[in-house]
């Protein structure tokens, strides 16, 4: 167990809705990825925030928005969902912004129907 | 920017044979490179990272910045060597992570 939880473990939604992904990082951890596995594009970098501010961003659509609040754990809304959006969506924990090993949860699998 | 290039989604061989898995990077800092894993139905979990120089379940990794590679190798392999292995960089605040590469260990 690395410490990192991630809720729920499925969705099942159905297109143009709306969805939280709950991410709850190891305790002490102050940086928060999220991540998007799909079959073909493999591990896609999201965004990140360290302690309640964000700190870099990958290939986030518009339509997806993130937060960490003052308790450390985080959240990842995503709007008006489309098929494509149908992965393995996973959070990751760190201790220091982008230099320390990550610990993976065990993610959230999302399906749009 | 930074990319992590891994050339093979999937990769098979046969127990006891070699294993090299490869990774190239992209970056104009100085990186921290990582190899990552995730046995099936189990969560990613670190594997190694190149400044620790080590070596886990018979794995390393030498980093090489004149070809900026990060090739992961193991002289012979293991049926429960069979996963998913992610090739990542660290640098300028982001984790980068490869495409992933099956590796498929044939008894």
């Amino acid at each position: 167990d690395s410490g990192v939880t991630q809720t729920p473990k499925h969705l099942i939604t159905a297109t143009g809705q709306r969805v939280t992904l709950r991410c709850s990082p190891r305790s002490g951890d102050l940086s928060v990825y999220w991540y998007q596995q799909s079959l073909d594009q493999g591990l896609q970098f999201l965004i990140q925030y360290y302690n309640g501010e964000e700190r870099a961003k990958g290939n986030i659509l518009e339509r997806f928005s993130a937060q960490q609040f003052p308790d450390l754990h985080s959240e990842l809304n995503l709007s008006s969902l489309e098929l494509g959006d149908s992965a393995l969506y996973f959070c990751a924990s760190s201790g220091q912004g982008g230099d320390e090993k990550l610990f993976f949860g065990s993610g959230t699998q999302l399906s749009v129907l | 920017a930074q990319r992590v290039t891994q050339p093979e989604k999937l990769l098979s061989v046969f127990k006891g044979a070699p294993v090299e898995l490869k990774c190239n990077y992209s970056y104009s800092g100085s990186p921290e490179l990582f190899w990552y894993v995730q046995y099936s139905r189990q969560r990613l979990q670190l594997l190694l990272r190149h400044i620790s120089r080590e070596s886990i379940k018979g794995f390393t990794a030498d980093l090489n910045k004149g070809e900026t590679s990060f090739h992961l190798k193991k002289p012979f392999a293991q049926e429960e060597d069979s996963a998913m292995y992610y090739c990542a960089l660290s640098g300028g605040q982001k984790v980068t992570f490869g495409i992933g590469t099956k590796l498929q260990v044939i008894p």
